[in-house]
Parts: C-alpha cells; sequence; structure tokens
C-alpha cells in the first residue's frame, strides 16, 4: 500500500512570496490533516478535512494560509505571503478508517513532509 | 488548553538496556494514545497505539497506559543504536467534534554503544 505522497521535498522562498504544498493520502483515507512542525517541536495542526470539507481550522491564520481538497483527495496548502516565521516542516497525514465500530482505533500516517526555509 | 507533556531529554541508555518514556495529558476524555518515532530529518513514523489501561506489546516495545493517573509510557526492551531518535506521544480526545490529536514536543532518545 503507497503511504502518503508530499512534494516538493524542500522549499526556499524570500519573505513575502507565496509557495504551495501538494499532498496525495493514501487511497482510500477520507481524512487529511496538515501539520506544521518547526523545529524542537511537536506537530501542530493547522487544518483537518473530512472527505472536501473542512473539519477543523481553528489553527490557521487565514490572512496569509489557505488549503483545499477539491475533489476529497489530493490537497494544497499555500501561504501567501510568507514569513520568516513560517519556516517549518509541513506534514501531510490521513487517517485510517480503523477497527469496524470502534473509532478509537483510527491510526493516522504521515508523509515525508515539505521542509519551507523562508529567508 | 488540552496539553500533552514530555520531557525533552535528552535520554542517554547503554545499547541492551531498557529505556523508559513517559508522557502525561490533561485532559480525562482522552481515549486514543500513540507513540511515533521521529528520526532526524524525517517524518513520524507510528509505533505503537492503546487505548484500554494496562499493557500492549509489540516486539521490544511496550506501551503503557494509566487513565486515571492519566499517564502513558513507552518501554523499549535490549534498545539498539537504530532506537536513537525522537518519540512523540500523541493524544486524541474522541469527544471533540474534530476529533483531534494533539502531540507532545518529544523525547530526544540515545543509544549509546
Amino acid at each position: 500500500e503507497a503511504g502518503v505522497a508530499q512534494s516538493p521535498r524542500y522549499k526556499i522562498i524570500e519573505k513575502r512570496q507565496s509557495v504551495a504544498f501538494w499532498c496525495n493520502p493514501i487511497s482510500g483515507h477520507a481524512t487529511l490533516y496538515w501539520y506544521q512542525q518547526i523545529l524542537g517541536q511537536g506537530p501542530k495542526l493547522l487544518i483537518q478535512f473530512q472527505n472536501n470539507g473542512v473539519v477543523d481550522d481553528s489553527q490557521l491564520p487565514k490572512d496569509r494560509f489557505s488549503a483545499e481538497r477539491l475533489k476529497g483527495v489530493d490537497s494544497t496548502l499555500k501561504i501567501q505571503p510568507a514569513k520568516l516565521e513560517d519556516s517549518a516542516v509541513y506534514l501531510c497525514a490521513s487517517r485510517g478508517p480503523g477497527l469496524a465500530g470502534d473509532t478509537r482505533t483510527y491510526e493516522q500516517y504521515f508523509g515525508p513532509g515539505t521542509r519551507l526555509t523562508v529567508t | 488548553q488540552k496539553e500533552v507533556e514530555q520531557n525533552s531529554g535528552p535520554l542517554s541508555v547503554p545499547e541492551g538496556a531498557i529505556a523508559s518514556l513517559n508522557c502525561t495529558y490533561s485532559d480525562r476524555g482522552s481515549q486514543s494514545f500513540f507513540w511515533y518515532r521521529q528520526y532526524s530529518g524525517k517524518s513520524p513514523e507510528l509505533i505503537m497505539s492503546i487505548y484500554s489501561n494496562g499493557d500492549k506489546e509489540d516486539g521490544r516495545f511496550t506501551a503503557q497506559l494509566n487513565k486515571a493517573s492519566q499517564y502513558v509510557s513507552l518501554l523499549i526492551r535490549d534498545s539498539q543504536p537504530s532506537d536513537s531518535a525522537t518519540y512523540l506521544c500523541a493524544v486524541r480526545d474522541l469527544y471533540s467534534s474534530a476529533s483531534k490529536i494533539i502531540f507532545g514536543s518529544g523525547t530526544r532518545l540515545s543509544i549509546r554503544p
């Protein structure tokens, strides 16, 4: 089974420029997440999709970040304009269906991430 | 604010010994608990999940959960140099509408030969 795919793997941009990241979840996974992980910290959830609808975007800086998942499969995350503090690894994850009848068993799998450096 | 706390380390353990990693969480409604391993420059990899009080073993790994004490731990037996990584504890509260996972900041583990 193929894992979560992300591209690009690395990106260097100057502040005030824009950047976009792409994610393709594990086949059949309806739930998709974007996380930001700053060096030395745990991943922080930016946005969660269920199919093509947003479930949680409470920690997404909406003045500069946007995300979409138009057909309920691939997703893109965009930053415009970028700031120095946006330098981080952006991780996409998808969630499996779990064991039948037990929602505790939902497990989340990460893609390789995109390392963004803003100069 | 729901929190997941871990000692940042580094935790240094001799090869062949048992490494013990600990995690506490603030939300009593938490139902699912996960341990992820993250090598430097790589993304987190799920290694253990536990949902009920007690122990769960998988190979050299044992996860322990005590909901009354709001405490979850990971034991690694016969530690190997390849176990050197950051270990992230993650907790999910099923009662939130988004069923969001909260991650700790991780414990850096170093296995010395």
